[in-house]
């Protein structure tokens, strides 16, 4: 099994839909991150989490919302999802000293029509 | 705040040959460096990454990195690059001040020509 599962691994939806993207990992990292990938733009940070009740915003918050419901469990939310949110989308996770780096889940790949 | 800038987006180079992927930083205080590789329709896997000490760091698949704080930079080479090396490739960095937290680069693409 990977260390960081992110599921569904592909998901069109229509606009205005709520849609869920979950993350769930073994690594028994504390921190946890979600990214969105853009061509040409890198990652953006959306939201990360360093425990079950420490969740922030990162850069590109709006829209989106997430939920820790475990340690190993952190889940992205599009409570209306519009067109502009089509991207490939990436969970992480780290340790508190980042001495590895971060493990990053396959990615989910979402398009909005 | 902290910034990072990959002067490439683009690189095509022919097996064997080597390279150089570029990438600068800015930051106020003391940096962990790292890069990514992202395979097609893939997660981004660590590839190497500078915490302290030796200014050479050596990662998977015979790539290496030189830490230079002078110059900002933490440029990523391979003297002899394979097919199976195209791939993205993303610079990231982290400082004490970001709460950890890692900003990417744009990304440059490494394509290898047989």
């Amino acid at each position: 099994d990977a260390d960081v599962t992110q599921t569904p691994r592909n998901r069109i939806t229509k606009t205005g839909k709520r849609i869920m993207l979950e993350c769930s990992q073994t690594k028994g990292h504390d921190r946890m991150y979600w990214y969105r990938q853009d061509p040409g733009l890198g990652l953006r940070l959306i939201y990360y989490s360093f425990d079950v009740k420490d969740i922030n915003k990162g850069e590109i918050s709006d829209g989106y919302s997430v939920s820790r419901q475990a340690q190993a469990k952190f889940s992205l939310s599009l409570e209306s999802a519009i067109p502009n949110q089509t991207a490939l989308y990436f969970c992480a996770t780290s340790d508190f000293m980042h001495s590895g780096g971060y493990t990053f889940g396959s990615g989910t790949r979402l398009t909005v029509v | 705040a902290q910034s990072v800038t990959q002067l490439d987006s683009q690189v095509p180079v022919f097996e064997e040959a080597p390279v150089e992927l570029r990438c600068n930083y800015s930051s106020s205080v003391s940096v962990y460096l790292f890069w990514y590789v992202q395979y097609p329709n893939q997660g981004l896997q660590l590839l190497l990454k500078y915490l302290s000490g030796s200014t050479l760091v050596k990662g998977i698949n015979g790539f290496e990195a030189e830490f230079n704080k002078s110059q900002t930079s933490f440029h990523l080479r391979k003297p002899s690059v394979h097919i199976s090396d195209t791939a993205e490739y993303f610079c990231a960095v982290t400082d004490d001040t970001n709460a950890g937290k890692s900003t990417f680069g744009d990304g440059t693409t490494l394509t290898v020509k047989p």
